[in-house]
């Protein structure tokens, strides 16, 4: 089955305790993200990837980092966490151009 | 700046009527948009596409109109049912020749409420 899968589904976790929310896709995507979700503000663009060892800002990229070692695999990394970064986020994956992008199930961050 | 609005939080409507949920993008350079539908504890999933080149897509219960002159398009549910209750979002991108990231910009989400 085509999925993109992301891990854990919820985190709790405390201020300034770094964290990695993992994302891995099975359809060879080129392309992958990172959006997170907060009330009024829709789906923002922290983080994308064009391919393996390829990856630039999206629109709120402060306070993470990624890494793309491996075309199935994305992580989100929050080294120093705040509680400004509790969100819901979801990690996608499309083919290059326009078509649409898979989603995975999301992670409810709660920093405390 | 919001380049992709949607403009209603929410919309509720009895079933077996129309839905209409609408969107407006400044960029005039998007030639891509997309409905995606959303459930609570789950991720969005993709709904139905259009490209510039057309003003119209169906399929099944679902049509999205879109009108270039205006930045405009909307998504038409009929009829609507109760398990189309959900957070629908729409999204932009814009193609960019051979470095084209295919990147999704996105609204900020309405809210549908079907009432049976």
């Amino acid at each position: 089955e085509a999925q993109v899968t992301q891990n854990p589904r919820y985190l709790i976790t405390v201020t300034g305790k770094k964290l990695t929310v993992t994302c891995s896709q099975n359809m060879n995507h080129e392309y992958m993200s990172w959006y997170r979700q907060d009330p009024g503000l829709g789906l923002r663009q922290i983080y994308y990837s064009m391919n393996v060892e390829v990856t630039d800002k999206g629109d709120v990229p402060e306070g993470y980092k990624v890494s793309r070692k491996e075309k199935r695999n994305f992580p989100l990394i929050l080294e120093s966490p705040s509680p400004n970064q509790t969100s819901l986020y979801f990690c996608a994956s499309k083919n290059r151009g326009n078509t649409e992008a898979f989603f995975g199930q999301g992670t409810r961050l709660t920093v405390v | 700046d919001q380049q992709v609005k949607q403009n209603s939080p929410s919309l509720s409507v009895q079933e077996g009527r129309i839905s209409i949920l609408n969107c407006d993008y400044t960029n005039s350079m998007f030639d891509y948009f997309l409905w995606y539908k959303k459930y609570p504890a789950e991720g969005p999933t993709f709904l139905i596409s259009i490209s510039s080149i057309k003003d119209k897509n169906e399929d099944g219960r679902f049509t999205v109109f879109l009108n270039k002159s205006a930045k405009h398009l909307s998504l038409h549910i009929v009829p609507s049912q109760p398990g189309d209750s959900a957070v629908y979002f729409c999204a932009a991108s814009a193609f960019e020749g051979s470095s084209n990231t295919g990147k999704l910009i996105f609204g900020q989400g309405t809210t549908l409420q079907v009432k049976p």
